[in-house]
């Protein structure tokens, strides 16, 4: 089963507008939460994550959101740039794991339109 | 400066035969990984470590087998190479317990024809 699920796979905005990517767990033991962004042909690169003990995390033009108890966090960046496009994907670990593996979700390909 | 580096970065084999793929750091990270890319499933983890003789299965382990014998290096080897196999294969490494990010390298695009 899929444990982390972004449901849209893709995801277009204009240059400047806010960008929101979303991802749902349905596994309750997960307590660290990760966005990582990738282009192609390279690798994921961590951008930003989030501690269960918090529900907003932010860094620059990234800010990360955590809804507990409805199992949900966002991405938001704002303002958006034609250079963030690129596939989100949202990754989370659980409180008994150690060595932070890491479950991943299908990814967002987000595309901004200059 | 520290990296995680991947070879070979393409290549192409035959249903059946063998392959290794390898995967090292210089960051000396505990922890190793092993995940592949596949279009509408995102990344999988197929076999981790947490240090030197340790090795742990993923979620998606049949078919592949990995050995840590040093800190640096966790070498991925497809036993029989299957069409099933052919993905994007990207190793990673992190360091501490838990609540850290893990590093990529730059992948492996695998096809078996």
């Amino acid at each position: 089963d899929q444990q982390v699920k972004q449901n849209s796979p893709s995801l277009s905005v204009q240059e400047g507008r806010i960008s929101i990517l979303n991802c749902d767990y349905t596994n309750s033991m997960f307590d660290y939460f990760l966005w990582y962004k990738k282009y192609p042909a390279e690798g994921p690169t961590f951008l930003i994550s989030i501690s269960s003990i918090k529900d907003k995390n932010e860094d620059g033009r990234f800010t990360v959101f955590l809804n507990k108890s409805a199992k949900h966090l966002s991405l938001h960046i704002v303002p958006s740039q034609p250079g963030d496009s690129a596939v989100y994907f949202c990754a989370a670990s659980a409180i008994q794991t150690s060595g932070s593996r890491l479950t991943f979700g299908e990814g967002t390909q987000l595309t901004v339109n200059p | 400066d520290a990296e995680i580096t991947q070879s070979p970065r393409h290549k192409i084999t035959e249903t059946g035969r063998q392959v290794t793929l390898a995967c090292h750091q210089t960051w000396n990270h505990n922890n190793m990984f092993w995940y592949r890319q596949d279009l509408g499933h995102g990344l999988r983890l197929i076999h981790y470590s947490y240090g030197v003789q340790d090795t742990n299965k993923g979620e998606v382990s049949d078919g592949y087998s990995v050995s840590r014998s040093n800190t640096e290096d966790l070498p991925l080897t497809l036993e029989s190479a299957a069409s099933s196999q052919t993905s994007v294969y990207f190793c990673a490494s992190s360091f501490g317990a838990k609540n850290t990010e893990a590093f990529f390298g730059q992948g492996t695009r695998l096809t078996v024809v």
